[in-house]
């Protein structure tokens, strides 16, 4: 299993700038969440979904759209970049049923000039 | 509402010497708390989680953490650290009440062993 993979690494983008940042899983997890991680503030929730069709917003979700229209595959688009979206993304997986953690991928370095 | 307090920003320890990381918690209900692992240009890695049962919980690498409801913490300690255990560790909490995918993490606390 790859687990959970995001693409690109790092991307740098001028403000105004739009783009996707991609996550797949292979594990059959039926949630997927999007995290942006700022120095000092933790991860905070941009976006999750329950299941393919179904999104929510969480504590910072301004400024970013999500859909999942499938189990494996969960985007994060950026609509208009901003400086304020300068960050590290991380997508994470769980199951649905039960108590578990949440599998993280490898993260995205998004800089906004 | 849900949060989490990790109280310092660093935490340096000696190589061989006991490592704890201090994490306090609030929830409306019960809580299910968990500790991850961060090291340099890596995602989260899971390390435990406390769920029900008994207060302390071992984990991966030698960690464990013990909950104590009266104080609403969930420390996670290590006997003996290692120069390897140097990276950045995040609490987090979900109500009972929550799915898996909404957690609230802390801050993080960097750990330094010094050699």
């Amino acid at each position: 299993n790859a687990g959970v993979t995001q693409t690109p690494k790092f991307q740098v983008l001028k403000t105004g700038q739009s783009m996707t940042l991609q996550c797949a899983q292979d594990m059959n997890h039926e949630y997927m969440s999007w995290y942006r991680q700022d120095p000092g503030m933790g991860l905070r929730l941009i976006h999750y979904s329950v299941g393919a069709g179904i999104t929510d917003q969480g504590e910072v979700p301004n400024g970013y759209n999500v859909s999942r229209s499938t189990t494996e595959d969960f985007p994060l688009r950026l609509l208009s970049a901003a400086p304020s979206q300068t960050s590290v993304y991380f997508c994470a997986s769980t199951p649905g049923t039960g108590v578990h953690e949440q599998y993280f991928g490898p993260g995205t370095r998004l800089t906004v000039t | 509402a849900q949060s989490v307090a990790q109280p310092e920003d660093q935490v340096n320890v000696a190589e061989g010497n006991p490592l704890t990381v201090k994490c306090t918690y609030s929830v409306s209900g019960n809580p299910y708390l968990f500790w991850y692992v961060q090291y340099p240009n890596r995602g989260l890695q899971f390390l435990l989680k406390y769920i029900t049962g008994d207060n302390l919980v071992k984990g991966s690498y030698g960690f464990e953490a013990e909950f104590n409801k009266s104080q609403t913490s969930f420390h996670l300690k290590k006997p003996s650290a290692l120069v390897s255990d140097s990276a950045l560790y995040f609490c987090a909490v979900r109500d009972i009440g929550y799915g898996n995918n909404r957690l609230a993490f802390g801050k993080g606390n960097q750990v330094v062993v010094i050699p």
